[in-house]
């Protein structure tokens, strides 16, 4: 079956490193995008990506964050300054199309611990 | 602002009973909700939809609800099983600024323990 990947399983880094969270989203899917969970907290929206550029983004998707689809099949979100409150599992996500009928795949997830 | 409501943390029920969890919503402008499972280290599993113009979609053990009047949706799974044991979250969707995004609004989830 047919499954969102991401790498690193576990990242750890130091404030005021930029890191970058990779991903292969599922082959024929379209959308894609990155959400993130606070420990104990919800899974919250960053960003969605479609036909190369952002579609959308959230209040946390600030300055610092960044998206990149830089070939066929990885997708990445790049982090620039890390900050203390960026520790969190981040997930990416892929869907065929973008309203009913598709649903998004979840990846396992990235557990980033900034220190 | 939660957009999407999961009131209840935690739930236990007992292996072969039913397992109802519940969810509300305020943003009139969803118009698809799903449930997610998801097991520690992993990221969340699609379960089950349903569209706004339905009030009922049924999955095997797994049968959701909709009372658009209410905002109130609710998950059930009957008979619960043991490896059903999980987080389950409640998520929306809406058509937000006509860009072609399909961004889902978590709640919090529910921590659902099947007792054997």
């Amino acid at each position: 079956e047919p499954e969102v990947t991401q790498t690193p399983s576990h990242q750890v880094t130091q404030m005021g490193q930029e890191v970058i969270l990779r991903c292969v989203p599922i082959s024929n899917h379209l959308y894609f995008y990155w959400y993130r969970q606070i420990l104990g907290q919800k899974v919250e929206f960053l960003v969605s990506f479609y036909n190369n550029e952002i579609s959308e983004k959230s209040e946390i998707f600030d300055d610092q964050f960044s998206v990149e689809r830089p070939d066929g099949s990885n997708f990445t979100l790049k982090i620039r300054s890390t900050k203390l409150e960026d520790s969190a599992m981040y997930f990416c996500a892929s869907s065929e199309g973008d309203r009913l009928n598709t649903e998004a795949f979840f990846g396992q997830g990235t557990r980033l611990t900034v220190v | 602002d939660q957009q999407v409501k999961q009131n209840s943390p935690s739930l236990s029920v007992q292996e072969g009973r039913i397992s109802i969890l519940n969810c509300d919503y305020t943003n009139s402008m969803f118009d698809y909700f799903l449930w997610y499972k998801k097991y520690p280290a992993e990221g969340p599993t699609f379960l089950i939809s349903i569209s706004s113009i339905k009030d009922k979609n049924e999955d095997g053990r797994f049968t959701v609800f909709l009372n658009k009047s209410a905002k109130h949706l609710s998950l059930h799974i009957v008979p619960s099983q043991p490896g059903d044991s999980a987080v389950y979250f409640c998520a929306a969707s809406g058509w937000y600024s006509g860009a072609g995004s399909y961004q889902l609004t978590f709640g919090k989830g529910t921590k659902l323990s099947v007792i054997p």
